[in-house]
């Protein structure tokens, strides 16, 4: 059973929208909060993440929005780009459970 | 200062066959571990390891063994590969809070 769950499987963008993949978990006692961007045939790299004593963390043109009382978090991609476009993970805490995945194509 | 490091990239076994999955880290990173992704699944955690001597496992650890006898390396053993097993590896090790992933090991068994 997931303990993390991720929405959308897959989403299309125009260039220069915003994206929004969210993320729901069940475990009170996660405490850390990352999203992963991933590129075909690399390995996932940090982006952003957060800890459940903010409600927003905004790193450029990333923003994570966590919900603590929902236990939902969020990725939001300003301006979206066409290099945007990869799979993103979100995760959490303690041993990194990872939601299944996000494939972001950003059209031009 | 490579990161994680695994070997090899590519690999092609039969089913019934062993092989052992190298990770090598550079970070002095205490916290090492093993996912295998699959389509729609995400990541996996498989096992990991807090420290030197120490392996626990994850979400997934069937058909897997570990062992970690220095802070660097942390392999990854099929002792019988199963069709089921085939994926895409990573190995990560995590420190100061970040975790970094290797570039992976793709898995084929027939």
């Amino acid at each position: 059973q997931q303990q993390v769950k991720q929405s959308p499987q897959s989403l299309i963008v125009q260039k220069g929208g915003i994206s929004i993949i969210n993320c729901a978990y069940e475990n009170t006692a996660f405490d850390y909060f990352p999203w992963y961007q991933q590129f075909p045939g690399k390995g996932p790299a940090l982006l952003i993440a957060i800890r459940p004593d903010v409600s927003e963390k905004k790193e450029g043109r990333f923003t994570i929005s966590f919900n603590k009382s929902a236990k939902q978090f969020s990725l939001h991609i300003m301006d979206s780009q066409p290099g945007d476009s990869a799979t993103y993970f979100c995760a959490a805490s303690h041993d990194m459970r990872f939601g299944a995945g996000t494939r972001l194509t950003v059209k031009p | 200062n490579a990161g994680v490091t695994q070997t090899p990239k590519f690999q092609v076994l039969k089913t019934g066959q062993s092989m052992t999955l190298q990770c090598a880290q550079d970070m002095n990173h205490e916290y090492m571990s093993w996912y295998r992704q699959d389509p729609g699944m995400g990541l996996r955690l498989i096992h990991y390891s807090v420290g030197a001597g120490i392996t626990d496992q994850g979400e997934v650890p069937n058909g897997y063994n570990v062992s970690r006898s220095t802070t660097e390396d942390f392999p990854l053993r099929l002792l019988s590969a199963a069709p089921s097993q085939t994926s895409v590896y990573f190995c990560a090790s995590r420190g100061g809070g970040e975790q970094y992933f290797g570039p992976g090991t793709r898995l084929t068994v027939t």
